[in-house]
């Protein structure tokens, strides 16, 4: 089945660790995204990237780094130096809808971190 | 993008259609209206978009105001499983790129 696979679903990390959360598209979409949700609060961009080997900063992107080696694959590196990365991540890919009716993002089941 | 306003929550009784309203009132002539929801702990889930016209898909309706200002969603029969929280969203038609801004969104809670 087409989709976008988050993993793991739950991660625990020790303060100090570096931690990534993998992120793989078999939706051959261009541009892929990761946002932060904290509780009761909407999305914050973290990085998007728009083709293999580019990739830009989010809102929130301190703290976090991303590299697109391959058009399927957007892994996400929570480093020791995000002071509160607790939180539900969110992977999304898109592509632009070629009848011109704009572009829809498609969002992965996410993963939540927990520092202990 | 344009900013969107939404109800913070609102009730529907199950098998009567739920109305979702947003507001949108400086969107701008190539920006689309989106909505998704999300249930707890899941990833957003597209529902539908449009431009201008009215929409319907498998799912729901979507009705923009003929000045764009505002639109809502309509769930036609609601069931327990559309609790959820959702999100109205107003983006412009570029390339694949374009980066997406949730506000908090509304959410629905349906009433056996």
């Amino acid at each position: 089945d087409g989709g976008i696979t988050q993993s793991p679903k739950y991660l625990f990390r020790k303060e100090g660790q570096n931690v990534t959360l993998s992120c793989e598209q078999n939706l051959n979409h261009d541009a892929m995204y990761w946002y932060r949700q904290d509780p009761g609060q909407g999305l914050r961009l973290i990085y998007y990237s728009q083709i293999v080997n580019d990739f830009q900063k989010g809102d929130i992107a301190e703290g976090y780094s991303v590299s697109r080696e391959k058009k399927e694959s957007f892994p996400l590196t929570v480093t020791s130096a995000q002071k509160n990365p607790t939180a539900f991540y969110l992977c999304a890919s898109s592509i632009f809808d070629r009848r011109g009716r704009g572009n829809t993002i498609y969002f992965g089941e996410g993963s939540w971190l927990t520092v202990v | 993008d344009a900013k969107t306003t939404q109800p913070t929550s609102m009730d529907c009784a199950e098998g009567r259609a739920a109305n979702l309203p947003c507001n949108h009132s400086t969107i701008s002539g190539n920006e689309y209206v989106y909505w998704y929801r999300q249930i707890h702990s899941q990833g957003p889930q597209y529902i539908i978009h449009g431009l201008k016209n009215n929409e319907t898909n498998e799912m729901a309706s979507l009705i923009i105001t003929e000045d764009r200002k505002s639109s809502t969603l309509i769930l036609p029969h609601a069931t327990l499983r559309d609790t959820a929280v959702y999100y109205c969203i107003v983006r412009s038609l570029s390339g694949s790129a374009r980066q997406l801004t949730f506000g908090s969104g509304t959410q629905l809670t349906v009433l056996p």
